[in-house]
């Protein structure tokens, strides 16, 4: 089963303006990771929050997580036409060398010229 | 530069032939995945490695085998094809920290 749900599933904006994605998941983590995939190719990381962080910033890109609600949100300022791509969130419950990642169904980001 | 690459990209396969897809990565890592990606479901993995020898199975692993005989390779094994394994399968690496990296995909469709 899907431990990440991203929602909207879809989700479309005008250049310039700022694009709000959210992610909840179920059970404890070690970190939350968001990933970008733009249409045919595979997915690319964008960033990674652990789990005793409250807020991690990459240029135009701002993640938040909340532990107590399972959830983290991902924005995105100044939305420009190539940031019209899918993106997800992931969850690393794993312990040890024990790595593994779980995926949500991810949010269809478009921005409209 | 250290890469993954998947082959074939594009599969035509007929109803019951085995069909395997192949996963090299030149990062010598240990961790390996094959996840499959349908509308409506995301992402889903199917097997993972955690080094040579070492096969697990993921929440979608019926009808799919994994072999790890090499640190680089996790080729994935459809025994006998079926149309609702027609998807998306991407291969990813661990290379660092606790971030993946994507192969292209194989897009495979079964008839």
């Amino acid at each position: 089963s899907q431990q990440g749900e991203e929602d909207p599933q879809a989700l479309s904006i005008q250049e310039g303006e700022n694009a709000t994605m959210n992610c909840s998941y179920k059970t404890s983590i070690n970190n939350l990771q968001w990933y970008r995939q733009n249409s045919g190719r595979g997915l690319v990381h964008l960033i990674l929050i652990r789990s005793n962080e409250r807020e991690k910033h990459s240029g135009r890109l701002r993640v938040t997580l909340d532990t107590s609600k399972k959830s983290s949100s991902l924005l995105i300022t100044a939305s420009r036409a190539a940031d019209t791509a899918s993106y997800f969130c992931a969850t690393d419950s794993s312990g040890g060398s024990n790595y593994k990642l779980t995926f949500g169904k991810g949010t269809l980001l478009t921005v409209n010229p | 530069d250290a890469e993954i690459t998947q082959s074939p990209r594009h599969k035509i396969t007929e109803t019951g032939r085995q069909v395997t897809l192949a996963c090299h990565q030149t990062w010598n890592h240990n961790n390996m995945f094959w996840y499959r990606q349908d509308l409506g479901h995301g992402l889903r993995l199917i097997h993972y490695s955690y080094g040579v020898q070492d096969t697990n199975k993921g929440e979608v692993s019926d009808g799919y085998s994994v072999s790890r005989s090499n640190t680089e390779d996790l080729p994935l094994t459809l025994e006998s094809a079926a149309s609702s394994q027609t998807s998306v399968y991407f291969c990813a690496s661990r290379v660092s920290g606790n971030t993946i990296y994507f192969g292209e995909g194989s897009w495979l469709t079964v008839v």
